[in-house]
């Protein structure tokens, strides 16, 4: 059973380009949680999502951010226009149901490490 | 101020050393706590989670919370090389899910063999 697989690992863009980042969950898991690790930040929540849905998007910047998590396919964090501070590393987590009290664990992903140039 | 303190280090041990690794945290809402461990360019992995107040041992590992002075603490025994990564601690209140989990920063250590 394979892990949440994301793509690309490394991703270097222009500032103006657009980036995409794509995550596979767990078999089986139909939640799908993405985050940003900043060095000095930590990781900080951005969007929840279930298929076809978007549950929770309090975290996502509102300008250039959207994250889509299809019937069919990956999720995808996508970002317009990007601008030097989007350079960050991008984690996506997935979970088989929500379960308050998180005694469900969430599985992460390696990351996708942004560079924004 | 943040809603959970955790020193970066980095902190450096020898091999065999017991290490301890903290967090504050400042919403006495968070009744849910765990410890991430996330090697380098690597993503995190749950090593324990706890609920409320008390102590959870596994292995070498023990996770201790006290909800009274909103302080928990990681205890690694016997520490090994392979032990060296970045420790983040979470938390979040109850009704919560991943969306409302709250990361500290992360303690990198490193274990000199």
């Amino acid at each position: 059973n394979a892990g949440v697989m994301q793509n690309p690992r490394h991703l270097v863009r222009r500032r103006g380009q657009e980036a995409r980042l794509r995550c596979s969950p767990m078999k089986g898991h139909s939640h799908v949680y993405w985050y940003r690790q900043l060095p000095e930040e930590g990781l900080k929540f951005m969007v929840y999502l279930q298929k076809e849905n978007i549950i929770d998007e309090s975290g996502m910047p509102k300008e250039r951010f959207s994250a889509e998590f299809p019937k069919e396919g990956p999720s995808i964090l996508r970002i317009q226009q990007v601008v030097r501070g989007d350079s960050a590393a991008y984690f996506c987590a997935s979970s088989p149901y929500f379960q308050e009290g998180l005694s469900t664990e969430a599985f992460f992903g390696q990351g996708t490490r942004l560079t924004v140039v | 101020q943040k809603e959970v303190e955790q020193d970066p280090g980095p902190l450096s041990v020898p091999e065999g050393a017991i290490v301890s690794l903290n967090c504050t945290y400042s919403n006495s809402a968070f009744q849910y706590f765990m410890w991430y461990r996330q090697y380098s360019r690597k993503g995190p992995e749950l090593l324990m989670y706890t609920y409320s107040s008390g102590n959870k041992e596994d292995g070498r590992f023990t996770a201790q919370v006290d909800k009274s002075s909103k302080y928990i603490s990681l205890f690694i025994r016997d520490s090994q090389p392979s032990d060296s990564a970045t420790y983040l601690c979470a938390m979040t209140a109850r009704g919560g899910g991943y969306q409302k989990v709250t990361f500290g920063i992360g303690t990198k250590l490193q274990v000199i063999p």
